[in-house]
């Protein structure tokens, strides 16, 4: 069975550090979402991907956060400098397109920032 | 604005036990759609169900079953006999039906399901 891909899976980085986490859809889906999910809450999407191109990065802190899809396949998020706050689990899902498809999501990579 | 409430915080129950999970949601969309993840230990969220605003049948899936009512805007998810297994936080999820380019979800802050045996 297909799945979402990423890594690392656990990353512990300094205040100020750069960190940057990688994912890979399913193959064949044109949609890749990037959420951040902070402990005992939800997720929240940071990010929407349709193709190479960004739908929505409206939740994006974009002075110390980037994303990209370079190829319309995989994906990179970086944050730069990273900050206590930013400690949480970053949560990589893909759909088949835009529309009400469920969205598969991948194992996620839980960030410490000490 | 889409929100979507999970008022159970914690659930504990013994194995055999029914438990239903209840999910209350709000959207001013007409079209509309309603997930169910679960999230065991591991982090990965899996996906459970999709359910259409206007299909209001309810649905059964093994010891899964979902009652959608839309006059009180909830979406609850009951399982029957649960298992260990079942222990994992569950989420319910709110996407709107306006087409385009958005087409995020909207999580509820979910439910933690603990199962004793």
């Amino acid at each position: 069975e297909a799945e979402v891909a990423q890594s690392p899976r656990y990353k512990i980085t300094e205040k100020s550090q750069a960190v940057a986490f990688w994912c890979d859809p399913i193959s064949g889906h044109a949609t890749l979402y990037w959420y951040r999910q902070i402990l005992g809450q939800g997720p929240e999407l940071l990010v929407q991907f349709q193709d190479e191109s960004v739908v929505d990065d409206s939740q994006l802190p974009k002075d110390r956060f980037s994303a990209e899809r370079l190829k319309g396949v995989d994906s990179t998020l970086k944050i730069q400098p990273a900050e206590l706050g930013d400690s949480a689990m970053y949560l990589c899902a893909s759909s088949t397109g835009q529309g009400p498809y469920e969205q598969y999501f991948g194992p996620g990579t839980r960030l410490t920032v000490t | 604005a889409q929100k979507v409430t999970q008022a159970q915080t914690e659930i504990s129950v013994v194995e055999k036990e029914d438990v239903t999970l209840d999910c209350v949601y709000e959207t001013r969309d007409t079209t509309y759609y309603l997930f169910w993840y679960k999230q065991p230990p591991s982090g990965e969220l899996v996906f459970l169900i999709r359910r259409n605003s206007f299909d209001e049948q309810n649905e059964i899936s093994g010891r899964y079953s979902w009652n959608f009512q839309k006059s009180t805007s909830s979406f609850n998810f009951t399982i029957t006999a649960s298992q260990v297994v079942d222990s994992a936080v569950y989420f319910c999820a709110l996407r709107g039906g306006i087409t385009g380019a958005n087409s995020k979800l909207t999580f509820g802050k979910g439910i933690t399901l603990s199962v004793r045996p």
